[in-house]
């Protein structure tokens, strides 16, 4: 059962526009959500992340958005750059003891020229 | 600083062998895990540990083993390896317990494949 799914295996988009992943939880215990980035043969980075008592939170050209009551968090990258291409997972976690992380399946992101 | 360090990059084992994969850290981070990435599935968490002498299961954890005796490492062993078992294989470690302001640092990976 996914608790964290990411809908869109592949997006497409042009350099210079805005890129836009999506990423919804079934878990309502969930109250801190984070995003990674990987290259190809490179372990994921970590790039963005957002507690429950937030909306939105700014990190230069990335921004990421809570909407609790839809369980629904999205990232947007303004402008989209070539070097974005890459997987992007989001994760969340209930916090607690051990407080473990879930991840979603990934969006592969291509920017192109 | 090295970061999060797996060995091997790349592994081939013939179903029934065992194997362990390696991890260490070198950044005195308290918290460690693994992970499995598959094609459609994501990353999923197979085992953590919150300290050295302490290990819990994540989602998936038939088929392996871990141990935590020391803070730096932390191996995965696969008892009786299973072609279900290939994968990409994920270490990561983070500071805290806690996951809030500290995030998770992953190491480059080990390719498994079970013929």
């Amino acid at each position: 059962d996914q608790q964290v799914k990411q809908n869109s295996p592949s997006l497409s988009v042009q350099e210079g526009r805005i890129s836009i992943l999506n990423c919804d939880y079934t878990n309502s215990m969930f109250d801190y959500f984070l995003w990674y980035k990987k290259y190809p043969a490179e372990g994921p980075t970590f790039l963005i992340s957002i507690s429950s008592i937030k909306d939105k939170n700014e990190d230069g050209r990335f921004t990421v958005f809570l909407n609790k009551s839809a369980k629904h968090l999205s990232l947007h990258i303004v402008p989209s750059q070539p070097g974005d291409s890459a997987v992007y997972f989001c994760a969340a976690s209930s916090g607690g003891n051990t407080d473990k992380l879930i991840f979603g399946t990934g969006t592969r992101l291509q920017v192109f020229p | 600083n090295a970061g999060v360090t797996q060995t091997p990059k790349f592994q081939v084992l013939k179903t029934g062998q065992s194997m362990t994969l390696q991890c260490a850290q070198d950044m005195n981070h308290e918290y460690m895990s693994w992970y499995r990435q598959d094609p459609g599935m994501g990353l999923r968490l197979i085992h953590y540990s919150v300290g050295a002498g302490i290990t819990d299961q994540g989602e998936v954890p038939n088929g392996y083993n871990v141990s935590r005796s020391t803070t730096e490492d932390f191996p995965l062993r696969l008892l009786s390896a299973a072609p279900s078992q290939t994968s990409v294989y994920f270490c990561a470690s983070r500071r805290n317990r806690q996951g809030r302001d500290s995030p998770l640092h992953f190491g480059n990976g080990t390719r498994l494949t079970v013929t």
